[in-house]
């Protein structure tokens, strides 16, 4: 089946950089996405990586490497207001496309 | 503005009875999704549509039952054979021919079994 394994907390403290990283076992692998999620919200995409490399956005950038099913993302200039959980989730043939979602991270920034 | 609505945002239950949540989008979006939320987990797929009057299971699809006869709307019942169903609801919909893979999330619905 699939599965992924991402840290449960990271701390941080405004204006640093940090790194949530993200690795997986699926069959068919598709693609990896990144979600935000602030306390009793709704979750928001942040990046999907279908190929290998570094895609950035702002101060947010997500890295793929298919070979060692891994991604990771990245914040950087951490603002208080990055505070929230990040779930990563992939696509896998065996999903049927479908989305599973890690157990998600959440990211405290402290002042 | 385009979006996805879900009513209500808190639901009260007595044990033994049926609830529906509801889901709206304008988004013209043809797949609609609802997931499962529990503290400090990540989200569970109930069910999913990927087209008007078609529907399929996803993981944990016992004890719920969705339709969807509208392209804009996926309503999600809660039946009283759900024997856990105090949990956060999320409603998602995404354009099928998009090649990123991006799902737009409701804002949710609390439902709590007193």
């Amino acid at each position: 089946g699939q599965s992924l394994e991402q840290p449960s907390e990271v701390t941080a403290v405004e204006g640093a950089i940090v790194q949530i990283n993200c690795t997986y076992q699926t069959s068919g692998f598709y693609g990896l996405s990144w979600y935000q999620q602030h306390d009793g919200g709704a979750p928001t995409f942040l990046s999907y990586n279908a190929l290998d490399g570094l895609e950035e956005t702002g101060r947010f950038s997500s890295f793929l490497s298919r070979s060692d099913s891994y991604g990771y993302l990245l914040l950087q200039e951490l603002q208080m207001k990055d505070s929230a959980s990040y779930f990563c989730a992939v696509r896998d043939w065996r999903s049927q496309g479908n989305l599973i979602f890690g157990k998600g991270t959440k990211l405290s920034v402290k002042p | 503005d385009g979006g996805i609505t879900q009513s209500p945002k808190y639901l009260f239950r007595k044990e033994g009875q049926n609830v529906t949540l509801s889901c709206e989008q304008n988004l013209n979006h043809d797949a609609m999704y609802w997931y499962r939320q529990d503290p400090g987990q990540g989200l569970r797929l109930i069910y999913y549509s990927q087209i008007v009057n078609d529907f399929q299971k996803g993981d944990i699809a016992e004890g719920y039952s969705v339709s969807r006869e509208k392209k804009e709307s996926f309503p999600l019942t809660v039946t009283s054979a759900q024997k856990n169903p105090t949990a956060f609801y999320l409603c998602a919909s995404s354009n099928l021919a998009g090649s990123t893979d991006t799902q737009y999330f409701g804002p949710g619905t609390r439902l709590t079994v007193l």
